[in-house]
């Protein structure tokens, strides 16, 4: 059973701290890597993806990948109330040329108060 | 919502009854999911479809059909609802296969009494 895993919070943090959001799966194929941001009764929302080691910035968000250590995280620096929302780690799971799936974590809550 | 829709937004239905729900997308994206979310399970795959008339199941699929015969639309069909399908449906689109980042309809939320 390919896993991803995430904590489910809720992670609390002040109004303009770096929020850090941690996501590990288990399939050492998976070669693309999301975070979506859901809304309470939203639908979720793209926000981040990453395919290679490292780093990738977009304005307040930074994605890191390590695929030896098979973990994916999410920084928001300069987080705000508007912020709060369910982070969903995503990660494929390859099935052929035409196949393959997203595996979604169950979604970390985070809380920024101001 | 990338230009997704989905229909109805909103349903109430008994026992046993066949519901279908319509998936839109206006963005000619070739695969299509569906995928339920419930409190403590997260997002779970339904069935995906790759192109018109072919679909595959996801981790979920027991109970459920599905059936795309243009681009644009994907239905989802529970045969004869059960109480444990009590859940809000979200239809996700994309330009390809699963390296490629999904796109998320509004959602329906389905009550089965």
């Amino acid at each position: 059973q390919k896993e991803v895993e995430q904590n489910s919070g809720p992670l609390s943090v002040p109004e303009g701290a770096i929020a850090s959001l941690n996501c590990t799966y288990s399939d050492r194929g998976s070669q693309s890597f999301f975070w979506y941001r859901q809304y309470s009764g939203k639908s979720p929302e793209l926000i981040m993806f990453i395919y290679s080691n490292g780093d990738k910035e977009d304005g307040r968000f930074t994605a890191q990948l390590n695929k030896a250590s098979q973990y994916v995280s999410l920084l928001i620096r300069d987080s705000q109330p508007s912020d709060s929302a369910t982070y969903l780690c995503a990660v494929n799971s390859y099935g052929g040329s035409n196949t393959g799936k997203l595996i979604f974590g169950q979604g970390t809550t985070l809380q920024v108060k101001p | 919502d990338a230009g997704i829709t989905q229909s109805p937004r909103h349903k109430v239905t008994e026992t046993g009854t066949p519901v279908t729900l319509r998936c839109h997308q206006t963005e000619n994206h070739r695969y299509m999911y569906w995928y339920r979310q419930d409190p403590g399970h997260g997002l779970r795959l339904i069935h995906y479809s790759y192109g018109v008339k072919d679909t595959d199941k996801g981790e979920v699929s027991d109970g459920y059909s599905v059936s795309r015969s243009k681009t644009e639309d994907f239905l989802l069909t529970l045969e004869s609802a059960t109480s444990s399908q009590t859940s809000v449906y979200f239809c996700a689109i994309a330009p390809g296969p699963s390296s490629y980042e999904q796109y998320f309809g509004p959602g329906t939320r389905l009550t089965v009494t």
